[in-house]
């Protein structure tokens, strides 16, 4: 199985900061990386496919960026919404596989 | 819009059968386009695939839960369902339904229903 790391695993943060969460496979998985983004009791939400394709309707705030196996997703100037817990994804080979999660919290 | 959504009982006894039903609105899961996902995530825990069906009734099941697992589509009720074995309190999760997407549109799971709390306890 591909393993995905995430890194930091919290990340304390200000309305406004850049923050970049950063994933890392355990081999080369092209460009097939996914991030997601979870509150709370809630599903989890699609935000970036292809490394670094926004999902239609998203803010632009969101990037995704990298290739092979390492990858980052960036939020520019971070809004009291994106408090949440991000999720990154390969879909390059069986088993698909997630990272452990990065908890973006309130500094 | 698509939505998915869970259905099915909250709570099994260890050893029995868990069995959860996905009906989908807003697509077809005749599509060939798209794969039919279950995933699921123990309580406080990360995400973890558990496999998906295609309109054909191909599969592809996670190999840490392969010998358990039985995904099916019911394409006259535009659901898939699975069923999950000789489940122990290693189970207790809430299984979310996705759609997925072929490689031609590069797309991941772009649509999740809310999710499902399965306890398995006596």
């Amino acid at each position: 199985d591909i393993q995905m790391t995430q890194s930091p695993s919290t990340l304390s943060a200000s309305v406004g900061d850049r923050v970049n969460v950063t994933c890392r496979a355990s081999q080369n998985i092209n460009r097939w990386l996914a991030w997601f983004q979870q509150k709370p009791g809630k599903a989890p939400k699609f935000l970036i496919y292809k490394a670094s394709s926004l999902e239609s309707g998203l803010p632009s705030r969101f990037s995704g960026s990298g290739s092979g196996t390492e990858f980052t997703l960036t939020i520019s100037s971070l809004q009291p919404d994106d408090f949440a817990t991000y999720y990154c994804h390969q879909y390059n080979s069986y088993p698909w596989t997630f990272g452990q999660g990065t908890k973006v919290e309130i500094k | 819009q698509v939505q998915l959504q869970e259905s099915g009982p909250g709570l099994v006894k260890p050893s029995q059968t868990l069995s959860l039903t996905c009906t989908v609105s807003g697509d077809s899961v005749s599509s060939t386009l798209h794969y039919w996902n279950w995933i699921r995530q123990q309580p406080g825990k990360g995400l973890e695939w558990i496999g998906y069906i295609y309109y054909s009734g191909s599969t592809y099941y996670n190999p840490s839960l392969k010998s358990r697992i039985t995904m099916s589509v019911d394409t006259s009720k535009n659901q898939f369902s699975l069923q999950l074995t000789s489940v122990t309190a290693a189970d207790t999760a809430v299984y979310y339904c996705a759609r997925a997407h072929s490689r031609i549109t590069g797309r991941s799971f772009d649509y999740w229903g809310q999710g499902t709390l399965v306890t398995v306890s006596s």
